[in-house]
């Protein structure tokens, strides 16, 4: 099956610093990255649509200056999460619709642990 | 816009018996798919069951079946023989067309679903 990966799985940084979390899909190519948030218990929120190539869309009330996201290849999205605060710890999960597919193919990533102290 | 909704926080079932867990969603759209998304502890996301609206016939994997009622906007998911790795929040979501959206997925609030033994 399709496999997406996340790098790191798990990271800790101070306040302030920025951190990036990487997001490839290993064994397709993908024409469209999804970013999504999760807090403890609580759903999945959507962050941001990335498109290889072009600038990603990102979903109203999230700060397109604070979550920077890139998606310079077929296979890798970047979400770079800048001047990080402790409000910002969370799950972080990305999903990959394959260029060939089924319309309804998305495949999700394992998710990265931020916490931010 | 389009929503999802799960109304039951919490859920418990007996192993082998068989539970139902309900989910309503609103949209103006005819072309769309419905979705039951597992989390287990892992976090990990693990597609258990799609839908398409076109589709008048329910969808079945194994023991997971839908319920899937389009005029009154109702996506409920039956799990039968319940087993104790079933335990996990299951997610109901609603995917956008591609060509709308860019196939992004919108989530339910989550069901806690518990297995006793």
């Amino acid at each position: 099956g399709a496999v997406v990966s996340q790098h790191p799985s798990w990271v800790i940084c101070k306040s302030g610093t920025s951190v990036k979390i990487e997001c490839r899909s290993l064994d397709f190519q993908a024409t469209t990255m999804f970013w999504y948030r999760q807090f403890p218990k609580q759903s999945l929120m959507l962050m941001a649509t990335s498109n290889e190539g072009s600038k990603a869309t990102y979903e109203q009330g999230v700060e397109k200056d604070k979550f920077l996201i890139n998606h310079a290849s077929l296979t890798l999205s970047t979400l770079t999460v800048t001047s990080a605060h402790p409000e910002d710890s969370s799950f972080y999960i990305c999903s990959a619709i394959p260029l060939a597919g089924a319309s309804y193919e998305q495949y999700f990533g394992p998710g990265t642990r931020l916490t931010v102290t | 816009a389009q929503t999802v909704t799960q109304s039951q926080p919490e859920m418990s079932v007996q192993e082998a018996e068989t539970v139902t867990l309900s989910c309503t969603y609103d949209t103006s759209e005819s072309d769309y798919y419905l979705f039951w998304y597992k989390q287990p502890p892992s976090r990990q996301m693990i597609l258990v069951i799609r839908q398409e609206a076109y589709k008048q016939q329910n969808a079945t994997e194994n023991r997971f079946s839908v319920n899937f009622q389009k005029a009154a906007k109702s996506f409920s998911l039956k799990i039968s023989d319940s087993q104790l790795g079933d335990a996990a929040m299951y997610f109901c979501a609603y995917r956008f067309s591609f060509y709308n959206q860019g196939g992004k997925l919108i989530f339910g609030q989550g069901t806690e679903l518990s297995v006793k033994p």
